[in-house]
């Protein structure tokens, strides 16, 4: 079976600073893929970034990148120059990389609030 | 590109009741998946649809049901409404076949369903 698991059910950081979100995760699968989603109050849930576990190096995607730590199953994402738009709750998901499936199973999120 | 769409945005029903959502996808996917999110369970996979079929099926009672047409739209449904299904319905829309599991799911933002 595979779990996520965030700790932080809550987070704040000031503006234009640095957070990191964290995720850890467990699976039996080999090879397996990591996402992080943003879901703003609008409810729609906004694909940030993507890190399989067979990359060798970290995903960065703009201001978002993932510390991967394979061996701690970890899988953080670090939001760099925070915007108050960054105000949200984060998801960390992942899937077996055996298919292109449509089932995801995600954490139970982080809500991240950004003071000015 | 039109991103996934569901209707209705907000739904009141009350026990008993049955409720049909709707969801349209980015054009040319052909996977639809469902979600349930609640603030005690966090994101729950309900079902995925690829080409008409059920290719994956969450742990959720019969009462919970889905269908995909020709056009890739899909539907579902909720009958015989409880309490507890007050939630918001996300669905996810992707291209589905093939590829190295890397592949993002598109949501839309969702039906806010609502019990009485």
């Amino acid at each position: 079976a595979q779990k996520i698991t965030q700790t932080q059910p809550g987070m704040f950081v000031q503006e234009k600073e640095a957070v990191t979100l964290d995720c850890t995760y467990d699976t039996s699968d080999q090879s397996y893929g990591l996402f992080w989603y943003k879901q703003p109050s609008s409810g729609e849930m906004i694909f940030l970034i993507y890190q399989g576990s067979y990359d060798e190096q970290n995903a960065t995607e703009g201001r978002y990148s993932l510390n991967f730590q394979k061996a701690r199953k970890s899988a953080n994402l670090v939001i760099s120059a925070s915007q108050l738009g960054d105000s949200a709750m984060y998801f960390c998901a992942m899937r077996p990389i055996s298919s292109n499936t449509g089932k995801l199973i995600f954490g139970q999120g982080t809500t991240l609030q950004v003071k000015p | 590109k039109a991103g996934v769409t569901q209707t209705p945005r907000y739904l009141i029903k009350t026990r008993g009741q049955q409720v049909t959502l709707s969801c349209s996808p980015i054009s040319g996917h052909r996977s639809v998946s469902w979600y349930q999110q609640t603030p005690g369970q966090g994101l729950q996979f309900l079902f995925e649809y690829f080409s008409e079929t059920q290719r994956n099926k969450g742990n959720f009672p019969g009462r919970f049901s889905g269908r995909q047409f020709s056009n890739s739209r899909s539907e579902m449904n909720v009958s015989t409404l409880e309490l507890g299904d007050s939630a918001l319905y996300l669905c996810a829309s992707s291209l589905g076949s093939g590829g190295r599991g890397n592949e993002k799911l598109f949501f839309g933002s969702g039906t806010q369903l609502s019990v009485l």
